[in-house]
């Protein structure tokens, strides 16, 4: 069974700073892996998706990077701003199960002014 | 749609009531989920529908739940007699089915069951 691991549960920085929030997944065959946000009350936003293919996704000042050997992501969020406060989550699918998501309990990140 | 659509936004129920959630999927989405998310918790899985069919139910946490899907788009999530354990927050999302789809979410629909 794929277990899916974000650690810190909760992060918190001051503006400006460059951080990283990790992702580890138990079984390496992932067909792609998606990180989203979700703000207070809110639903889940998709940041980025990666096929198992690809290495790394860039959006803006997000970047997410891939290792499926090792079983890890990261999001790497660039400059923080109190604006990027909120839970960040991550979810894998698996090769051959196109149509189950795994999901991490997410990193509570909190960027001070 | 533009987006996945939830309503209601909110629902505030007496304990032992049915309620209904709706979702609307992103036009052209065969594959819709519902979870449920307590406070403070992270996402549970309750069902997943391919097309009308729902191949996978097993998250499905009592015979008080039940979900259908029409037209291989709107889906209704019904909760009968609810429980104050019911309470959370429901979330829909979609994807297409090929190969890489990427997974969206509605806003949600949050009960609160008195």
């Amino acid at each position: 069974k794929q277990e899916v691991t974000q650690i810190p549960a909760a992060l918190s920085v001051p503006e400006g700073e460059n951080l990283v929030l990790n992702c580890s997944f138990t079984d390496s065959a992932i067909y792609n892996l998606q990180w989203f946000r979700q703000d207070p009350g809110k639903g889940l936003t998709s940041l980025l998706l990666i096929q198992s293919s690809q290495r790394e996704q860039t959006s803006g000042r997000l970047n997410a990077s891939l290792d499926k050997s090792s079983g890890r992501s990261t999001l790497y969020i660039a400059a923080s701003q109190p604006g990027d406060s909120a839970t960040y989550l991550c979810a894998v699918r698996l090769e051959g199960n196109f149509n189950k998501f795994y999901f991490g309990s997410g990193t509570k990140l909190n960027v001070k002014p | 749609g533009a987006g996945v659509s939830q309503s209601p936004s909110n629902k505030v129920t007496e304990k032992g009531k049915d309620v209904e959630l709706r979702c609307d999927p992103i036009s052209g989405h065969t594959a819709l989920y519902w979870y449920r998310q307590s406070l403070g918790q992270g996402l549970e899985f309750l069902i997943y529908f391919q097309g009308n069919s729902a191949p996978d139910k097993s998250g499905l946490p009592s015979d008080r739940f039940s979900a259908e899907r029409t037209g291989g788009s709107v889906s209704t999530l019904t909760i009968q007699r609810t429980q104050q354990e019911d309470s959370a927050v429901y979330l829909c999302a979609s994807s297409l089915v090929r190969v890489g789809g990427e997974l969206f979410f509605g806003e949600g629909s949050r009960l609160t069951v008195l």
